[in-house]
């Protein structure tokens, strides 16, 4: 399995501004995973991230609103642009774990309200 | 484009009960399933997981089944207890580890 660290747990932000969430891993891996879970909604994948390369983005999402960071095999990095009360949602980082499996682990999420 | 609906939405059983939540994909090229669960509030915790070539996976009370030809996967919780209480989730792996999620049921077992 794998252990997953993010940061902050929950914010409250002002229209406009921008919120950068850290994701730690306790191992490295290959691929980091960005999601979304709207209020009463079920998660849609936001982005892929690989170390070394540009992260690479499901439809609807893009750069410029949800830039992401891939330094190195254990962090990355999710910036909220521009925030709208319409951010407001459940952040998730996840990460693929083991060479058959390809099963995934999902870290504690950070709960973002924009007001 | 895939799809995953889960069924029922929300469940609510007393103590002790076996229970079958569902599970469906519109599309049966998938590599593997996975079932997740989530408290309030909270982030995912793997329970199982399926690959394509596999029919079933047992951990301790729970079983999952994948039946990809009909695109349907089922959890069955055995003897259920007030602490299996949660929002159960199930997610398709489409290809390059995306998972596409399913709708969700809330389950409430009562004391």
């Amino acid at each position: 399995s794998a252990v997953i660290s993010q940061k902050p747990s929950r914010d409250i932000c002002q229209r406009g501004t921008s919120l950068t969430i850290q994701c730690q891993v306790d191992s490295q891996v290959t691929m980091m995973f960005w999601y979304r879970q709207q209020p009463g909604q079920s998660l849609t994948l936001i982005a892929t991230a690989n170390q070394g390369s540009e992260a690479t983005y499901e439809s609807g999402f893009v750069i410029d609103k949800f830039p992401i960071s891939r330094p190195n095999l254990t962090f990355s990095t999710l910036t909220v642009s521009n925030m709208s009360p319409e951010d407001s949602s459940i952040y998730l980082c996840s990460v693929e774990k083991g060479a058959w499996s390809n099963e995934q682990f999902f870290g504690p999420g950070t709960r973002l309200t924009v007001l | 484009k895939q799809e995953v609906t889960q069924i029922p939405a929300a469940l609510s059983v007393p103590e002790g009960e076996n229970l079958v939540l569902n599970c469906s994909f519109t599309d049966s090229a998938i590599y593997n399933l996975q079932w997740f669960r989530q408290d309030p509030g909270k982030g995912l915790t793997s329970l199982l997981l399926i690959q394509s070539s596999q029919r079933e996976q047992t951990s301790g009370r729970l079983n999952a089944s994948l039946d990809k030809s009909s695109g349907r996967s089922t959890l069955y919780i055995a003897a259920s207890q007030p602490g299996d209480s949660a929002t159960y989730l199930c997610a398709a792996n489409t290809g390059f580890q995306k998972l596409v999620f399913g709708t969700g049921t809330r389950l409430l077992v009562s004391p």
